[in-house]
């Protein structure tokens, strides 16, 4: 299976700390990208990583990639209560274009206040 | 700009009936993609519609089965529902791959929550 698998599973943090989650990735990819739900909702896009790329930021995200490793980490600064939620990785296909997204089963995120 | 949306948000069946569920994309999407995501997992892949053929397809058996109409809207039916079908269905769109203006990402709809007694 090509699924991306987070980790951790959980993370528990306070308002103001930062986050880091990881993903890692079994087969060769064109890009990687990260996604949050909030409870029970639709998935929201956060960031997307191209293949040749290495690091990429988004306002409080900084998302590194790792093709060597097949892994990427999403770090979340200066968290913020709003910030909880899941967050899954998703992997396309490097021999397809046509765009389908194989996901893990996510990290939950909880900030307190 | 309208985004993703779906219908219905929630709906209770009893084993063994069918369901159907809708979903119009975001304005100027041409690309429909559902997805399962059961309690607890991530989302998985159930199949992609484009130019109103399935044009890629995960591992679900036959009893799911969708469709794409001419305004790019598509339905998702199941057939022969069991309790495993409990789950909340998610369709996201995108532009097609061949316009040269797909960016990978997918946009999502709030998603049908789907209960089986």
């Amino acid at each position: 299976s090509q699924q991306g698998e987070e980790d951790p599973q959980a993370l528990s943090i306070q308002e103001g700390e930062n986050a880091t989650m990881n993903c890692s990735y079994k087969t060769s990819i064109n890009n990687l990208q990260w996604y949050r739900q909030n409870s029970g909702r639709g998935l929201v896009h956060l960031i997307l990583i191209r293949s040749n790329e290495r690091e990429k930021h988004s306002g409080r995200l900084r998302v590194t990639l790792d093709t060597s490793k097949k892994s990427s980490s999403l770090l979340i600064t200066a968290s913020r209560a709003a910030d909880t939620a899941s967050y899954f990785c998703a992997t396309d296909d490097r021999g397809s274009t046509l765009g389908r997204l194989y996901f893990g089963r996510g990290t939950q995120l909880t900030v307190w206040p | 700009d309208a985004g993703v949306t779906q219908s219905p948000t929630h709906l209770i069946k009893t084993r063994g009936q069918q369901v159907t569920l809708r979903c119009s994309p975001k304005s100027g999407h041409d690309t429909v993609s559902w997805y399962q995501q059961a309690l607890g997992q991530g989302p998985q892949f159930i199949f992609q519609y484009y130019e109103e053929e399935e044009r890629q397809r995960g591992n679900f058996p036959d009893r799911f089965s969708g469709h794409q109409f001419p305004n790019y809207s598509s339905e998702l039916n199941v057939n022969a529902l069991w309790l495993g079908d409990s789950a909340l269905y998610l369709c996201a769109s995108s532009l097609g791959f061949t316009s040269g203006r797909n960016t990978g990402e997918l946009f999502f709809g709030e998603g049908s929550r789907l209960t089986v007694l």
